[in-house]
């Protein structure tokens, strides 16, 4: 099983859509869950760290479920500027280096 | 603040030729990475440096070379590049290193990539 698995996409939603992303992992010990966001020919950028008791920034809302290994973001309100692939990365284990997935393309449509 | 730096933006080597990438933070991060990113690969670790002193293999090291400089700098080497190493070349940075473990200290911060050709 690969240590982080993403659906590919693309995801193609209007504007003004809610969408869902999942992301499950392998390690049950893994220490911190975070999503990031990587524009076309751009570096990552951390969108938002993902937290056992679920977090809310703005439009987005990331949950951890550990029981289950997986990590999800919603985004509500889907703007033109969400087009993007979005990363989901996870510390394996303690003292270790990030895992990153491959990463969900989003596709904005007006 | 800059953040993390890179430099080349671009590079276009022939086979066998060698170069040098330089990255740099001003963040006050003890622990630097390098990665690559190929279509349809994902990011894979190269190399990374836990602490100023150390560096160490990740998952794709084999042709690369590193330097932890100093706090700031963590540069990387190909010493005899081949078409295989075209890629984009992204260094990044976190607070590290590994004598905690959560969001804060696990952050990794980019720079703005090297895009590298090897004809």
């Amino acid at each position: 099983r690969k240590e982080v698995e993403q659906d590919p996409g693309p995801f193609n939603v209007p504007e003004g859509a809610t969408v869902a992303f999942n992301c499950t992992y392998s390690n049950s010990a893994s220490q911190s869950f975070f999503w990031y966001r990587q524009d076309c020919r751009k570096e990552p950028k951390l969108l938002m760290s993902v937290y056992s008791s679920g977090n809310e920034d703005g439009r987005f809302t990331a949950q951890l479920n550990r029981a289950s290994q997986y990590i999800s973001l919603l985004i509500r309100d889907s703007k033109l500027s969400d087009s993007a692939t979005y990363l989901c990365v996870v510390n394996p284990e303690r003292y270790s280096t990030l895992t990153f997935g491959k990463g969900t393309m989003l596709l904005v449509s007006p | 603040n800059a953040g993390v730096t890179q430099t080349p933006k671009f590079q276009v080597l022939k086979t066998g030729q060698s170069m040098t990438l330089q990255c740099a933070q001003d963040m006050n991060h003890n622990s630097m990475y390098w990665y690559r990113q190929d279509p349809g690969m994902g990011l894979r670790l190269i190399y990374y440096s836990a602490s100023e002193g150390t560096t160490d293999k990740g998952e794709v090291p084999n042709g690369y070379n590193v330097s932890r400089l100093n706090k700031r700098e963590f540069s990387l080497r190909l010493e005899s590049a081949a078409p295989s190493q075209t890629s984009v070349y992204f260094c990044a940075s976190s607070a590290g290193p590994f004598i905690t473990s959560g969001p804060s200290t696990d952050t990794q911060y980019f720079g703005p990539g090297t895009r590298l050709t090897v004809l």
